[in-house]
């Protein structure tokens, strides 16, 4: 069964920085696109980046574009995001996505780890 | 404010037929991208429930549906269950950020 399993997550001070991992079982992981999706408490779900399979297409939502940086690493099956100049409005649940692709760029997302929650608070 | 409008609540009663709008523009579902559907109960991760504008997933009931025509789509849900009470939300691909982009969200409560 495709798993997804994120961790990472925590307390950080307004400023700071945090990594986060994702690690997939049961699937070719180097044949799919990832992507990170983050909910602010209460609220929606807010696309925030994604990498394709080989790492050759990487694109950021506006709200991190220069703070966040998202990379992978095929042969440990893993997805990262590292997370600088962290803000008080990056407080959210962080998942991690698998993407199903009917061809580029036409991403839904199939399989969602549990979710890593990262609190900015001084 | 979400690139892609959806209501912020609906409600039904058991056994019932609602319908979850999801409206774009033209540089997302207006530009002919595909639309997909997400169920998330509280305390759990999103669930993909339609992909592709209407295609089920194996193990979604048929009572799930989806649909797209120019800017908007919408997910029907018939034969309404308790179980269906959850938050549901509509993504697709925006061209002019660009990036993909998720409906505000629709919480369905089962009366």
């Amino acid at each position: 069964e495709v798993q997804l399993v994120e961790s990472g997550g925590g307390l950080v001070k307004p400023g700071g920085s945090l990594t986060l991992s994702c690690a997939g079982s049961a699937f070719i992981f180097n044949s799919f696109s990832m992507t990170w999706v983050r909910q602010a408490p209460g609220k929606g779900l807010e696309w925030v980046s994604t990498i394709s399979s080989g790492s050759s297409h990487i694109y950021y939502a506006d709200s991190v574009k220069g703070r966040f940086t998202i990379s992978r690493d095929n042969a440990k099956n893993s997805l990262f995001l590292h997370m600088n100049s962290l803000r008080a409005e990056d407080t959210a649940i962080y998942y991690c996505a698998r993407g199903y692709s009917a061809g580029w760029p036409e991403i839904n997302f199939d399989y969602w780890g549990q979710g890593t929650l990262v609190t900015v608070s001084s | 404010q979400s690139v892609l409008t959806q209501p912020p609540s609906m409600s039904g009663a058991p056994g019932q037929r609602v319908t979850i709008s999801c409206t774009g523009t033209s540089s997302n579902i207006g530009a002919g991208y595909y639309v997909h559907w997400y169920q998330q109960v509280p305390g759990a991760a999103p669930k993909r429930l339609i992909y592709g504008n209407s295609n089920r997933p194996a193990g979604v009931p048929d009572r799930f549906s989806g649909s797209k025509s120019g800017t908007s789509a919408s997910l029907a849900i018939t034969g309404l269950q308790a179980e269906d009470e959850a938050d549901y939300y509509c993504q697709s691909y925006d061209t002019s950020l660009p990036g993909w982009v998720f409906g505000g969200g629709t919480k369905l409560t089962v009366l």
